[in-house]
């Protein structure tokens, strides 16, 4: 069973604070890592995409990826009320173009003034 | 503007009836998918196709039927088989390649039991 875990949260963070999101994943093979925010009764939007271990920066988000610990992480810098959602990490655990992403539960983040 | 149109955005279903879920996309991409996210929970993979006339099924299948008899449709029958049928269903698109390609997501439809 191919699993991706994540703290459901919510995890709370005064504004202008660094939330950092964690997620860790099963199969060792997976390819591709992806965040997406869900703001409650909304269709997921996509992040932040990670293929490589290491650090991606897009703007105010970074993703970190370390496949040997089976971890992926966003952090969001200079967090904004309007960041306040749900956050879902996904993994892709097969290649060849198969897009069966694997979701976790979410994780709530609460970003207060 | 391209994207992907579910309808309708509320269904209510009563027992033993068949609903369809309608899904459209004027994005071009070959494969398309039908997720189902229960609250507080992710979302699990029902059904995906990665060529028209051609669909696999995902982890949750049972109860569920879908058809591709072209590129810009695909949609998802809930049927009387299916016993907990409310949740929140997503369809979403995206292109074939070598790396996953990022999905697009419709609105999404809350199905309700009357």
């Amino acid at each position: 069973q191919k699993e991706v875990e994540q703290n459901s949260g919510p995890l709370s963070v005064p504004e202008g604070a660094i939330a950092s999101l964690n997620c860790t994943y099963s199969d060792r093979g997976s390819q591709s890592f992806f965040w997406y925010r869900q703001y409650s009764g909304k269709s997921p939007e996509l992040i932040m995409s990670i293929y490589s271990n290491g650090d991606k920066e897009d703007g105010r988000f970074t993703a970190q990826l370390n496949k040997a610990s089976q971890y992926v992480s966003l952090l969001i810098r200079d967090s904004q009320p309007s960041d306040s959602a749900t956050y879902l990490c996904a993994v892709n655990p097969f290649s060849g173009g198969y897009n069966k992403l694997i979701f976790g539960a979410g994780t709530r983040l609460a970003v207060h003034p | 503007d391209g994207g992907i149109t579910q309808s309708p955005k509320y269904l209510f279903r009563k027992e033993g009836q068949n609903v369809t879920l309608s899904c459209e996309q004027n994005l071009n991409h070959d494969a398309m998918y039908w997720y189902r996210q229960d609250p507080g929970q992710g979302l699990r993979l029902i059904y995906y196709s990665q060529i028209v006339n051609d669909f696999q099924k995902g982890d949750i299948a049972e109860g569920y039927s879908v058809s591709r008899e072209k590129k810009e449709s695909f949609p998802l029958t809930v049927t009387s088989a299916q016993k907990n049928p409310t949740a929140f269903y997503l369809c979403a698109s995206s292109r074939t390649g070598p790396l996953t390609e990022k999905l697009f997501f419709g609105s999404g439809t809350q199905l309700s039991v009357l």
